[in-house]
Parts: C-alpha cells; structure tokens; sequence
C-alpha cells in the first residue's frame, strides 16, 4: 500500500471525546488526504496538506482538524465525536499533483461513535 | 463547485456479459482516474486518463474519456467474478492551484454471477 500506515485500524468511542486518526507515510511524498467513505457518498475530502505545517479545508471539514509538523505524518483529530461522523476514514498521498500520479490509499480507519 | 456522478450505483452482472459504467462530471477537468475497491479493502488505482480521447485498458476493463461531453466509461468485456467490487472515478479540478484533490463518485457496487 505505498508505505502508508494507518492506525488505530479500528475504535470505538463515545460521544463527546476526541479522537485522533494517524497516517504514517515512507515515501516523503509531499501532498496527504484525508478523506471519509460512507455508503452513498463516495469518498469526500476531509482535509489535505501540501506540505509541513501547510494544510487546507476540504468540502467536508467541519468538526475536524489536523497537523503535519513532519512529512511523514498527517494527523485527524476530531474534537469532539459524534454520531455523523461514524465512518471509514482514508489517509492518501501524492508525490506530486502534475500528470499521472494517482492517489495511493491507507488500509483505512474504521470508527464507530456511540 | 465540481460534482461527480455514476451510474448505475449498482450492477448485478452474469458472467460472459458486457456492461458499462458511466462518470459524468460537471466542470472542467484535465484528469479523471478509476479506482477499485474490495470489500474491508483500501482503493487500487486502475487507470489515469489524461486527455480527450483518452483509452486504457487492463485485461477485461477498458476506460475512456471525453473531456468535451465531460463523461467517462469503464466498460466491462465478457464479466468474471473476480471483478465484483466497488468501482469509483475521481476527478481533479482544472485550474488554479488543486494540490491534486479529487472529487469522487458514489461508486459502482459490481456483482458478477455465475
């Protein structure tokens, strides 16, 4: 899977607690995702980074955040879970953004909030 | 804002039968890929297609693109069970700075009977 390596693979939490996904990348790409995949939905944007401490929103950021003070890592937290955002969450890289270079996915993070 | 759309979301499929599935996208893209997923499993990258006109194929699965009719099809040549999964297209957003984000369809959930 592209040396990326998600973890936990699966949790369950409680309303309210937050939670922190991580994504540990071996390959220095530059640019990382996080994306949620729920039934219906395909897979959306959570947010991204393209580069240390560079991160932006994606179309469904609301209730997240995150950090990447090295290249290597990109972490989700959720502040506060709830309900909505039971999901499989997918971490995904980049060498670059010019022609031909597919996104390579994590194994991906199932969580479940009660 | 870009949306992605397939169909059909679901495909039941008898073996040795040829089928479609179509990608539409609404705005103005210069790469459009197809992913595969397994059930539990991460996404596998399967084809990029980069220019009007654009054809791949990779043993039963042949992808094409046209950017003018902003559509896309993955067509299915003589189906086997091996191919029963979940296939998605993804698309990026044409100008300015994307930082490579895709924008994904719901995906096609394939059934391929005996």
């Amino acid at each position: 899977d592209a040396g990326i390596t998600q973890s936990p693979r699966h949790k369950v939490t409680e309303t309210g607690t937050p939670v922190t996904l991580r994504c540990h990348q071996t390959e220095n790409h530059r640019y990382m995702y996080w994306y949620r995949q729920d039934p219906g939905h395909g897979l959306r944007l959570i947010h991204y980074s393209y580069g240390v401490k560079d991160t932006d929103k994606g179309e469904v950021s609301d209730g997240y955040s995150v950090s990447r003070s090295k290249t290597e890592d990109f972490l989700l937290t959720l502040e506060s879970a709830t309900s909505s955002q039971t999901s499989v969450y997918f971490c995904a890289i980049s060498e670059q953004t010019g022609l031909n270079s597919p996104l390579h996915f994590g194994n991906g993070t199932r969580l479940t909030v009660t | 804002e870009l949306k992605v759309e397939q169909n059909p979301l679901f495909l039941s499929m008898q073996e040795g039968k040829n089928y479609t599935i179509y990608c539409n996208y609404s705005t103005t893209s210069d790469r459009l890929y197809w992913y595969r997923q397994d059930p539990g499993k991460s996404l596998e990258s399967l084809f990029v297609l980069l220019s009007n006109g654009a054809v791949k194929q990779e043993g039963r699965l042949m992808a094409s693109l046209d950017t003018k009719a902003r559509l896309s099809t993955l067509h299915i040549t003589a189906a086997v069970h091996d191919l029963s999964a979940t296939y998605f297209c993804a698309v990026v957003n044409a100008g300015g700075t994307s930082y490579g984000k895709l924008t994904f369809g719901q995906g096609t959930i394939l059934t391929v009977h005996p």
